[in-house]
């Protein structure tokens, strides 16, 4: 079965400091990971992928991510937070195979605060 | 080029009441998608549509259907809606399922 894992309901950080938001999945098949972020009252929107290749993936707006397989991770990481990068934020699984093609697995998101 | 659009923004409905709400895709994408986001359960997945077909359903009883027309678009219903069914559903659309999803705006329904 496919899932995902935000371990941390929220993150606070301070304004110029680095930011983590952390994400772990269980899939049966190569995983395909994802990272959304939603402001109040909006869509998700798009900020990077993991298919294969390179286990750091740098995303929209300074954001990037690694992918280790070994701890089955894909930790979302920002050198220098921002006040406006406050919002919620949702790591997301797709497994290739079978039935379930097509359909991503969110996790619960992570309410992320950057304060001034 | 423009994004996923869903509408109404806004839906507010009485208890047993039908719902329908509407998705246009991104041009070129193929595949739809639905989510239900409501308070404190996260995105729950519930119907994927590909070339027209239903090819995935998530965990919601029968009284949530939808469709896929022949331009891509897609609807979404809610039948003999219930007041847990208050929430943000989300359409997204991919251009083939391995590709990730850009997600609309989506529409906020309240069952009064």
């Amino acid at each position: 079965a496919q899932s995902v894992a935000q371990p941390e309901d929220q993150v606070n950080v301070a304004e110029g400091n680095p930011l983590t938001v952390k994400c772990t999945y269980s899939v049966s098949g190569n995983p395909y990971l994802f990272w959304y972020v939603q402001y109040p009252n909006r869509g998700l929107q798009f900020l990077l992928k993991y298919i294969t290749g390179d286990n750091l993936v740098k995303g929209s707006y300074g954001f990037e991510a690694e992918f280790n397989k070994s701890q089955t991770s894909f930790h979302l990481k920002k050198p220098s937070a921002l006040v406006s990068d406050s919002a919620l934020y949702f790591c997301a699984v797709r497994d290739g195979r079978g039935s379930t093609l097509g359909r991503l697995y969110f996790g619960r998101g992570t309410q992320l605060t950057v304060w001034p | 080029e423009a994004g996923v659009t869903q509408s109404p923004t806004h839906l507010i409905k009485t208890r047993g009441q039908q719902a329908t709400l509407r998705c246009s895709p991104i041009s070129g994408h193929t595949s739809v998608y639905w989510y239900q986001q409501a308070l404190g359960l996260g995105l729950q997945f519930l119907l994927w549509y590909d070339e027209g077909e239903e090819r995935n359903r998530g965990n919601f009883p029968p009284r949530f259907s939808g469709r896929q027309f022949p331009n891509y678009s897609s609807e979404l219903n809610v039948n003999a809606l219930e007041l847990e069914d208050s929430a943000l559903y989300l359409c997204a659309s991919s251009r083939t399922p391995n590709y990730g999803y850009t997600f609309g705006s989506g529409t906020r329904l309240t069952v009064v």
